[in-house]
């Protein structure tokens, strides 16, 4: 099946400091979602990307659709220990299927 | 609004137990799906239903796992005569037009 490829795995930051974790595949998706999960609880929406080449912010959160439709990359800017938490990619293909393929996740931790 | 609810939050079950898990979606959302999670991974696609309908069962993995929504609103998971390797975060989302999908808490199911 479809697979996700997401990177990095984990990051340790200063707070305050930017960060960028992206997400590639070999196939093309129409849909691409980027999902904030803390333990303990399902994935919240952050960011959900329709066109190819679209750029879409939420407050510190920016996200595009790469022009192939075969990657997404997401940035936090001023990051703060709230952000804390694991970052999935989650891509969704056209037509009959509806299901979301997600990437592995990033392991995001803020440092005071 | 409220948002996607799950029961039980946790549930422990000896092998060979049959469980039933439920989901309540978000009042008016004709899509919902159904996800497995193992630890440290992200969510992999079990079914898919538009109302009452079961449209896509293609990530049930095996025929223990049966999904049902009878009315198009609540839905149950049940897994018959579980096994360890059921063990899993099992999450329930919804969405009003199966692009951005909204997830529950989960139900994080231990086989002993």
């Amino acid at each position: 099946g479809q697979q996700l490829n997401q990177s990095p795995q984990s990051m340790f930051i200063q707070e305050g400091e930017d960060v960028s974790m992206n997400c590639t595949s070999s196939s093309i998706f129409n849909t691409w979602l980027w999902y904030k999960q803390d333990p303990g609880e399902g994935p919240v929406l952050l960011i959900a990307l329709y066109k190819a080449g679209e750029l879409t912010s939420n407050g510190r959160l920016t996200a595009q659709f790469g022009i192939t439709r075969k990657d997404s990359f997401l940035n936090i800017s001023a990051s703060i220990p709230s952000d804390v938490g694991i970052y999935f990619c989650a891509g969704l293909i056209s037509g009959s299927a509806r299901q979301l393929t997600f990437g592995s996740g990033t392991q995001l931790t803020v440092l005071p | 609004g409220a948002g996607v609810s799950q029961s039980p939050r946790y549930k422990v079950a000896k092998r060979g137990q049959d469980v039933a898990l439920r989901c309540d979606p978000i009042s008016g959302h004709v899509s919902l799906f159904w996800y497995q999670q193992a630890l440290g991974q992200g969510p992999e696609f079990l079914t898919y239903f538009q109302n009452e309908a079961q449209l896509d069962k293609s990530g049930l993995p095996s025929d223990r796992f049966f999904a049902e929504r009878p009315e198009g609103s609540v839905s149950t998971l049940k897994i018959q005569r579980t096994q360890q390797e059921d063990s899993a975060v099992y999450l329930c989302a919804s969405s009003p037009d199966a692009y951005e999908q909204y997830f529950g808490p989960g139900t994080r199911l231990t086989v002993t």
